[in-house]
């Protein structure tokens, strides 16, 4: 069993939807929480972070992670075709150690 | 400021050559990490650099690879006597002191033939 899962999707929205990006993982000294963004044939890009429990919002983009249910969750509200994208989920234990991924979860957004 | 960059965008190599891999991470940025992307594995640590030393290699998938950070600054990732299972994006991340983000490159494609 892997330490992050992530479903591959692919997932397919219409645009102006909410999109609901999850996953799970089994390493409870996890602490950090990242989400990035890959488009195609390019390298990830930070979308949010977050440490320990909790949410965090930033404009279209919403983080939540639940420690105790080993679970994090991404939500786009309002989807544009420009998030059509891979989302990738990430944590650490802290230590500035290596990132531990998900497999990514490929999203299209259609007009 | 100037991201992460790394060169090649693009390599092509027979089975058995040798390839370098180089990083130019963002300035001022002390850590430095090296990942592997390929189709069934997803997103791997190979090595972690803080400054010119790496505290962890516990990725690196070989003997054939091995990875050298001169002046804090840029890092060359060697892969010698490449293989066919060595074919993968090859991506590069920088992080500042005291922070847990890390910023990524846009990645080497690597084919071995």
């Amino acid at each position: 069993q892997k330490e992050v899962e992530q479903d591959p999707g692919p997932l397919s929205v219409p645009e102006g939807a909410i999109v609901s990006l999850n996953c799970t993982y089994s390493n409870s000294a996890f602490q950090y929480f990242m989400w990035y963004r890959q488009y195609s044939r390019k390298g990830p890009e930070l979308l949010m972070y977050t440490y320990s429990s909790g949410n965090k919002e930033d404009g279209r983009f919403t983080a939540q992670v639940d420690k105790s249910s080993k679970y994090i969750s991404l939500f786009i509200r309002d989807s544009q075709p420009s998030d059509s994208a891979t989302y990738l989920c990430a944590m650490s234990d802290g230590g500035y150690n290596k990132l531990i991924f998900g497999a990514g979860t490929r999203l299209a957004v259609h007009p | 400021g100037a991201g992460v960059s790394q060169s090649p965008s693009n390599k092509v190599t027979e089975k058995g050559k040798d390839v370098e891999l180089r990083c130019d991470p963002i300035s001022g940025h002390t850590a430095l990490y090296w990942y592997r992307q390929s189709l069934g594995q997803g997103l791997e640590f190979l090595i972690y650099f803080q400054g010119n030393s790496a505290p962890d290699k516990s990725g690196l998938p070989s003997d054939r690879f091995s990875a050298e950070r001169t002046g804090g600054s840029v890092s060359t990732l060697t892969i010698q006597r490449t293989q066919q299972e060595d074919s993968a994006v090859y991506l590069c991340a920088s992080r500042l002191a005291g922070e847990e983000t890390q910023y990524f490159g846009p990645g080497t494609r690597l084919l071995v033939l």
